[in-house]
């Protein structure tokens, strides 16, 4: 079956670096994305990873060991406007036509707070 | 562009009556999906369609039915509503390959009573 799992709930202080981890047990992989949700809104891209390494993009970097099944999110110089959900997925199933699906864990609420 | 719409915004549904949520794409992307969102268990896939004209079910099929005619449109409809289909539905699409991301629209909120 399928499994990913991530941290309910985080707090982080504002200015400061987070980490939020992500670890997944799949049928397959195709590639790990991050999404961030806040509140009332759709999810948004993020980030994605397919290879083992660092992907840094402005203050946001994702990180991915294949190996161990493990991803992480950090996100540096934290702003009050970061408070959101950030949801880890994996895409796993191919469901035909270069088409494949995307299973989310449950997603870590981050609160930023002053 | 708009993206991704969806309509409507909310609704109160009666447990027993059937509704169609509406989804539409304008980025000509050939896959297209539908979500629920509930607390404590994120989002889960309902159906989900790789091109016009195909189907498939996601992890949560049960009391759902899709179509799709055509690239842009995805609706999707409970043919008999129940209260455990309260929940948050988003629409998505994506391009086909391998290093796409799904675009999410706006969302529905609907409450079964």
């Amino acid at each position: 079956g399928q499994n990913i799992d991530q941290p309910t709930e985080m707090t982080a202080t504002e200015g400061a670096i987070v980490q939020i981890n992500c670890t997944y047990q799949t049928s397959g992989f195709n590639g790990l994305f991050w999404y961030q949700q806040h509140a009332g809104e759709a999810p948004t891209f993020l980030s994605y990873n397919v290879l083992d390494g660092l992907e840094e993009k402005g203050r946001f970097s994702s990180f991915l060991s294949r190996s161990k099944g493990y991803s992480y999110l950090l996100l540096k110089e934290l702003q009050m406007k970061d408070s959101a959900s950030y949801l880890c997925a994996v895409r796993d199933a191919y469901s035909g036509a270069g088409s494949y699906q995307l299973t989310f864990g449950k997603g870590t609420k981050l609160s930023v707070i002053p | 562009t708009a993206g991704i719409t969806q309509a409507p915004t909310s609704q109160i549904l009666a447990a027993g009556r059937s509704m169609t949520l509406r989804c539409t794409q304008d980025m000509r992307h050939n896959a297209m999906y539908w979500y629920r969102q509930d607390l404590g268990l994120g989002l889960r896939l309902i159906h989900y369609s790789n091109t016009a004209g195909t189907t498939g079910k996601g992890e949560v099929p049960d009391g759902y039915s899709v179509s799709r005619a055509n690239t842009d449109d995805f609706p999707l409809t409970l043919a008999s509503a129940v209260p455990s289909q309260t929940s948050v539905y988003f629409c998505a699409s994506s391009e086909q390959g391998n290093f796409v991301e799904q675009y999410f629209g706006p969302g529905t909120r609907l409450t079964v009573t």
